[in-house]
């Protein structure tokens, strides 16, 4: 079956940790998206990649990194950097850039205590 | 600036019918998403508009009117699996795409 799977689906780090966030599809999509998602609130884009070897900061970057190794691969890195780590990460990817459907992982819910 | 505006949650009764609107002030406009979340999951497709008119599929129906800046999902014969949250996206010229904070609808028995 095809889809995007994200890893774990709960993560518990101590404060002044990097934690690095999974993120596989086998759509065979060319861009890919990091969202986090706090109650109340819509998502908020993190980077994106529209193609494999590039990806361009969003919204809320600052505190997050990404790679673009391989074209299923999209993993995040949340640095001590990021002053409020603790959210709900979803990562997405699409055919084409935007225009398109976006099709969800399940998310992983980041607590840093 | 960009701005989406949803109501923050509605309740409807079982086998009813109701309405979500989303309305947007953006940068251009390239097409509206709706999609359904259910709690603690992912996003799922809903529908597309990105000419005026309505969209029907199945249960659910899509209305655009962008000269109003104004989009409807519309619920038919609800059922207490559509107890989820409704987030309209907008997508703008330069192809970047603004999320509304979603409505929680509450389907009651």
């Amino acid at each position: 079956d095809g889809g995007i799977t994200q890893s774990p689906k709960y993560l518990f780090r101590k404060e002044g940790q990097n934690v690095t966030l999974s993120c596989e599809q086998n759509l065979n999509h060319d861009a890919m998206y990091w969202y986090r998602q706090d109650p109340g609130q819509g998502l908020r884009l993190i980077y994106y990649s529209q193609i494999v070897n590039d990806f361009q900061k969003g919204d809320i970057a600052e505190g997050y990194s990404v790679s673009r190794e391989k074209k299923e691969s999209f993993p995040l890195t949340v640095t001590s950097a990021q002053k409020n780590p603790t959210a709900f990460y979803l990562c997405a990817s699409s055919q084409g850039f935007y225009s398109y459907e976006q099709y969800f992982g399940p998310g992983t819910r980041l607590t840093v205590t | 600036g960009q701005n989406i505006d949803q109501p923050t949650e509605m309740t409807a009764t079982e086998g009813a019918i109701v309405q979500i609107n989303c309305t947007y002030q953006t940068s251009g406009f390239n097409g509206l998403f709706w999609y359904q979340q259910h709690a603690g999951e992912a996003p799922t497709f809903l529908s597309y508009n990105v000419l005026d008119g309505l969209e029907e599929k199945g249960r659910f129906s899509s209305f655009l009117s962008r000269s109003k800046g104004y989009s409807y999902l519309l619920l038919k014969e609800l059922q207490m699996k559509d107890s989820a949250s409704y987030l309209c996206a907008v997508t703008e010229s330069n192809y970047q795409l603004i999320w509304g904070a979603g409505t929680k609808l509450i389907i009651k028995p």
